[in-house]
């Protein structure tokens, strides 16, 4: 079965350290989204990217948090600098826009910043 | 704004004893939703999207039914291992949150023996 891979898959970092996350979607797939989880908050949309492009990152705090595609087979979210309030699991989805098939998500990364 | 609220918020069922799960919604402009199952460490998995009222859609123990404000989710006779968060999210269909999923906080379904 095709899968979206997600890592690293646990993360402990200090606080104010810079976190990278990556997400390597489904082939042929072009539509990512990138989720926080937390149990305050549930599933927050942070970014979402079609054919590479960003659509939507409103979720995202724009001082610390960026999301980027460098190509069809990775998408990246960078943490600058993080903090304790970003723990976190960081979810990636990926889907083909307009189907019946919904979006497959990925393992997760799960955040800890002490 | 576009919202999606889950009811129950945590549900424990016999196993054999039937029920739903409800999601309601408000929208501009419904492009689908969708019904997700995660289990603790994992990350959500795709059970139905359904895209306009009266579709319904089903899956071994579990039928999801749609209508213009709503979706419902049936477990019938449920098991052991349905005992999962079963997510709702809702997909506008234009306008300023084009594309966008929104996700619902979930119930939690504990099915006990």
């Amino acid at each position: 079965d095709a899968r979206v891979t997600q890592t690293p898959r646990d993360k402990v970092t200090e606080m104010g350290q810079e976190v990278t996350m990556r997400c390597q979607p489904i082939l042929g797939h072009n539509t990512v989204f990138w989720y926080r989880q937390t149990m305050m908050q549930g599933l927050e949309l942070l970014a979402y990217f079609r054919n590479r492009a960003p659509l939507d990152d409103s979720g995202m705090p724009k001082d610390r948090f960026s999301a980027e595609m460098p190509d069809a087979t990775l998408a990246t979210l960078k943490i600058q600098p993080s903090e304790p309030r970003d723990s976190a699991v960081y979810f990636c989805a990926s889907g083909l826009d307009g189907t019946l098939y919904g979006y497959t998500f990925g393992s997760g990364t799960r955040l800890t910043v002490v | 704004e576009d919202q999606v609220t889950q009811s129950p918020e945590a549900l424990r069922l016999q196993e054999g004893e039937s029920s739903s799960l409800n999601c309601s919604y408000t929208v501009s402009g419904l492009r689908g939703l969708f019904w997700y199952r995660q289990d603790p460490g994992k990350g959500p998995e795709f059970l139905f999207t359904l895209y306009s009222a009266g579709e319904e859609k089903e899956k071994e123990r579990l039928k999801a039914t749609l209508t213009k404000k709503e979706s419902f989710l049936h477990i019938t006779a449920p098991k052991p291992e349905d005992s999962a968060t079963y997510l709702c999210a809702v997909q506008a269909r234009g306008g300023s949150t084009l594309g966008r999923l929104y996700f619902g906080r979930g119930t939690q379904l504990t099915v006990w023996p």
